[in-house]
């Protein structure tokens, strides 16, 4: 089945310990993006990549870090969360011709 | 101004009737247009692409573009209760149309009414 998996689902922390979430796709995709989505904001991206070490910034980049090693993971790094990183995050991907994309199932992300 | 805007909503309609809902871009050299559909709690989920301008139907769902106009709509015709959710419309940015850069719309809240 094709799919964008994200872990973990549900995540509860502190300010200042450093989290990944994990991202990946089994689709062969070249595309992959992180986005967030709050309240009144709608859904923002905050990085994207292109292809394996290929990632550029999106909107909201500041206080995020992504890796692309290999095509189908895309991992999403807070090194110092803060509260105002607490959001649903959304990793999504869609092949080279078009930007149609695939969603996860989102990461509710709460920080204290 | 923002780059995608929508009516946040909500659009009550009552059931069988149609559901249209709208969508402007500022960006003028924007190539591609989706709209997704967002049940409450879930991830969104593709279910129009338009890269011309004119109309594109598939099944109940028809999207429409216009670029002189910089707008684009999703009409739903024949409305089910199962079709209330928030309608997202996202945009291309750039000359390209697989810049991997998407701009969301805040969504529309569709209501559909037996």
């Amino acid at each position: 089945e094709a799919q964008v998996t994200q872990n973990p689902r549900y995540l509860i922390t502190v300010t200042g310990k450093k989290l990944t979430v994990t991202c990946s796709q089994n689709m062969n995709h070249e595309y992959m993006s992180w986005y967030r989505q709050d309240p009144g904001l709608g859904l923002r991206q905050i990085y994207y990549s292109m292809n394996v070490e290929v990632t550029d910034k999106g909107d909201v980049p500041e206080g995020y870090k992504v890796s692309r090693k290999e095509k189908r993971n895309f991992p999403l790094i807070l090194e110092s969360p803060s509260p105002n990183q607490t959001s649903l995050y959304f990793c999504a991907s869609s092949g080279q011709w078009n930007n149609e994309q695939f969603f996860g199932p989102g990461t509710r992300l709460t920080v204290l | 101004q923002k780059e995608v805007e929508q009516n946040s909503g909500p659009l009550s309609v009552p059931e069988g009737a149609i559901a249209s809902l709208n969508c402007t871009y500022s960006d003028r050299v924007s190539q591609s247009f989706f709209w997704y559909r967002q049940y409450s709690g879930k991830s969104p989920e593709l279910i129009m692409s338009i890269y011309s301008n004119g109309d594109k139907e598939d099944g109940r769902f028809t999207a429409q573009l216009n670029k002189a106009s910089q707008y684009v709509s999703l009409l739903i015709r024949d409305s089910q209760p199962s079709d209330s959710a928030t309608y997202l419309c996202a945009v291309n940015r750039g000359l390209s149309s697989n810049t991997g850069k998407l701009i969301f719309g805040q969504g529309t809240t569709l209501q559909v009414k037996p």
